[in-house]
C-alpha cells in the first residue's frame, strides 16, 4: 500500500542553521510528492512538488527538495532557517485510485526555531 | 482573491446536532476534496468530487454527507454529530483532466464537538 514517512516527529533548529526534513515514500509507480507547510492556525500551502524530469526542486521561501527513486526519498531542505519558518511541514504522494487522484500526507513534522 | 474559501473558520456544536461546512474554489478546478485533520495533526481524506460527481469515499460514516451543487462548490453536512468529530476540516481542489495538478487547501474548519 502507498504510505508516507516522516521519521521526525518534531525537529529544533537555531536561526539561520541548515535544515533538512526527511520523507520516505512507498509508491510503485512513479510518483507525484509534495511538501506542504501549515503555520500554526493556518491552512495547507505549498511549498513545493516533483512530477518529473530535474530530481532537484525548487520551491517557495527558499526551499527546496531533492527526489531519490534508489532511497524513495523526498528530503526538504533550506539553507538557513528563519523564524518564521517554525511550523508543521507534510510531504505527501499522490495516490492514482479509480482513475484519480488523492494525496495521501505523511504524519509531519514540527519545526522549531531557536532565536 | 481567496483561492478556495471555508465557512466557518470555526464551529462549537453541541452533541446531536447538524452543521454544515461551506467551501468554495474560484480557480476554474474540476475537483474538490475534504481532509480530516485530527488531533495528532494526521491528515486523511473523506470525499472527492469531480464535475459535481462523488469518485472518492474513503471509509466515512455515513452521518457525513458532502454535496456538490456545481464544480466550484462542495459543501460537507454532518449529522448528529459526536465527541470524535471534533477536527479541523479541509477542502481543497485540483485539476484532474488531462493530467494531475496540485491541490490547493482552504484555511480549514475547526469543530469541536462539546
Amino acid at each position: 500500500a502507498q504510505s508516507v514517512t516522516q521519521p521526525d516527529i518534531h525537529i529544533t533548529v537555531s536561526e539561520g542553521a541548515s535544515l533538512e526534513l526527511r520523507c520516505n515514500y512507498s509508491y510503485g509507480a512513479t510518483p507525484y510528492l509534495f511538501w506542504y507547510v501549515q503555520s500554526p492556525g493556518q491552512g495547507l500551502q505549498l511549498l513545493l512538488k516533483y512530477f518529473s524530469g530535474d530530481t532537484l526542486v525548487q520551491g517557495i521561501k527558499g526551499f527546496e527538495a531533492e527526489f531519490k527513486r534508489s532511497q524513495s526519498s523526498f528530503n526538504l531542505r533550506k539553507p538557513s532557517v528563519h523564524w518564521s519558518d517554525a511550523a508543521e511541514y507534510f510531504c505527501a504522494v499522490a495516490k492514482r485510485s479509480g482513475g484519480y487522484n488523492k494525496l495521501i500526507f505523511g504524519a509531519g513534522t514540527r519545526l522549531a526555531v531557536h532565536p | 482573491d481567496t483561492a478556495v474559501s471555508q465557512t466557518p473558520k470555526y464551529l462549537v456544536t453541541q452533541m446531536g446536532n447538524d452543521k454544515s461546512i461551506k467551501c468554495e474554489q474560484n480557480l476554474g478546478h474540476d475537483t474538490m476534496y475534504w481532509y480530516k485533520q485530527d488531533s495528532k495533526k494526521f491528515l486523511k481524506i473523506m470525499f472527492s468530487y469531480n464535475n459535481k460527481e462523488l469518485i472518492i469515499n474513503e471509509t466515512v460514516p455515513n452521518r457525513f454527507s458532502p454535496k456538490s451543487p456545481d464544480k466550484a462548490h462542495l459543501n460537507l453536512h454532518i449529522n448528529s454529530l459526536e465527541l470524535g468529530d471534533s477536527a479541523v476540516y479541509f477542502c481543497a481542489s485540483s485539476h484532474s483532466g488531462g493530467g494531475y495538478t496540485e491541490a490547493f487547501f482552504g484555511q480549514g474548519t475547526r469543530l469541536t464537538v462539546v
